[in-house]
């Protein structure tokens, strides 16, 4: 079972750069996330998507990009990386909104470190 | 808004101790979900369990422990006879989906030290 597959796992950057961090997921679901994650602050979000072609922004949305072709598929581009966007990434999914079925099942995270 | 504090950043203990994790959460919302994640030093997040506002019982799961009072805005989290295997980062979380039907909203987490 792959679940929600996140590439890649580890990726260092220069300031300016630019990338894509890639989500997958192999279950059907509807609703993705990206949140992020730094010491001391939990995990915020980022941006989501309820169905293809539908995102929305998250707490954290400045300097991400979102879209969202295809309902396996989620990815987070950064155009322009900064060092404020060194932390770890996680694409979440579920069947449902979390007052539906509840559960969000996350990536292995992606951490990102901007030099 | 709402708000989760998880005001303990680090607790340690020796193995076969109790340990209790605190949660405090804000939000208006009367139809609300709670959920408590662990996060091992492999790094990925495990859903632990989900509590809906309305149920106030206390749940148990073989060593694990919840306390949800609405009364003190808190959902407490024991372990009970803890095992060096517990040791991670535990985050507990709430949704309310008159809000938001797709945000958690995680508290900062408490790292978790089981020593032998």
């Amino acid at each position: 079972n792959a679940g929600v597959t996140q590439t890649p796992k580890f990726q260092v950057l220069k300031t300016g750069q630019s990338m894509t961090l890639q989500c997958a997921q192999d279950m059907n679901h509807e609703y993705m996330s990206w949140y992020r994650q730094d010491p001391g602050m939990g995990l915020r979000l980022i941006h989501y998507s309820v169905g293809a072609g539908i995102t929305d922004q998250g707490e954290v949305p400045n300097g991400y990009n979102v879209s969202r072709s295809t309902t396996e598929d989620f990815p987070l581009r950064l155009l322009s990386a900064a060092p404020s966007q060194t932390s770890v990434y996680f694409c979440a999914s579920s069947y449902s909104g979390l007052g539906g079925t509840g559960e969000l099942f996350f990536g292995e995270g992606s951490r990102l470190t901007v030099l | 808004a709402q708000k989760v504090t998880q005001a303990q950043t680090e607790i340690s203990v020796v193995e076969k101790e109790d340990v209790t994790l605190d949660c405090v959460y804000e939000t208006r919302d009367t139809t609300y979900y709670l959920f408590w994640y662990k996060q091992p030093p492999s790094g990925e997040l495990v859903f632990l369990i989900r509590r809906n506002s309305f149920d106030e019982q206390n749940e148990i799961s073989g060593r694990y422990s919840w306390n949800f009072q609405k009364s003190t805005s808190s959902f407490n989290f024991t372990i009970t006879a803890s095992q060096v295997v517990d040791s991670a980062v535990y985050f507990c979380a709430l949704s309310a989906p008159a809000l938001n039907d797709y945000k958690l909203s995680f508290g900062a987490g408490t790292t978790v030290t089981v020593r032998a």
